[in-house]
């Protein structure tokens, strides 16, 4: 059973840049939920994707925005990218008759200089 | 609002001592609290949840909705149970749910 994918695992931009990362959910899995995880902290929930659909979103701005394709795999892109975007950026994915278990990938750690 | 607490940032406790790491957690619904754990090197992962009331790897927490607390304990701690350990609420139910983690408390178990 193939686990979380992310991609890519660091990258570096500057103020005002766009970026995209990417996610390949578990094997079976139709659900994708993305959290940023600042220096520090515990991770912070950005939105759910379920069957190519968002069915919740955290208290972040519009310019995160995301994707999940047929095969549930996923995106999340940050427009107008500011110095505190720089984090740790986590995809999980799940089964929607699920056990409230999130598999998480290795994170995509972003900087904003 | 939903908040969840974990006063603790670092516990540090000598190997066969017995640990606690604390919980708190603050939402007005039916709570469903989960404890996540992250090894060094690896991803954060699943460790237990209140409604399994199982034991793994020694560990057990209890819900007290009384003491709003969700804490994690272990009688007897393992160099291998050296970890970040993150305290999570979980809001919503079937395919539309989130989950809201604490700060997370990093456990050093010494020799």
């Amino acid at each position: 059973e193939t686990g979380v994918t992310q991609s890519p695992t660091h990258l570096i931009k500057t103020r005002g840049q766009q970026v995209t990362l990417r996610c390949s959910s578990q094997s079976g899995h139709n659900t994708v939920s993305w959290y940023q995880q600042a220096l520090g902290q515990g991770p912070q929930f950005i939105f759910q994707y379920y069957r190519e659909e968002e069915n919740g979103r955290g208290n972040f701005p519009p310019r995160f925005s995301g994707l999940q394709f047929p095969n549930y795999s996923s995106e999340l892109n940050v427009n107008a990218l500011e110095l505190d975007d720089s984090a740790l950026y986590l995809c999980a994915s799940s089964r929607d008759s699920n056990t409230g278990e999130l598999f998480f990938g290795e994170g995509s750690r972003l900087t904003v200089l | 609002a939903q908040r969840v607490t974990q006063p603790e940032k670092l516990l540090s406790v000598f190997k066969g001592a017995p640990v606690e790491l604390k919980c708190n957690y603050s939402y007005s619904g039916s709570p469903e609290l989960f404890w996540y754990v992250q090894y060094s090197r690896q991803r954060l992962q699943l460790l237990l949840r209140h409604i399994s009331r199982e034991s793994i790897k020694g560990f057990t927490a209890d819900l007290n909705k009384g003491e709003t607390s969700f804490h994690l304990k272990k009688p007897f701690a393992q160099e291998e149970d050296s970890a970040m350990y993150y305290c999570a609420l979980r809001i919503g139910g079937g395919s539309n749910y989130k989950l809201t983690f604490g700060k997370g408390t990093l456990l050093t178990v010494n020799p």
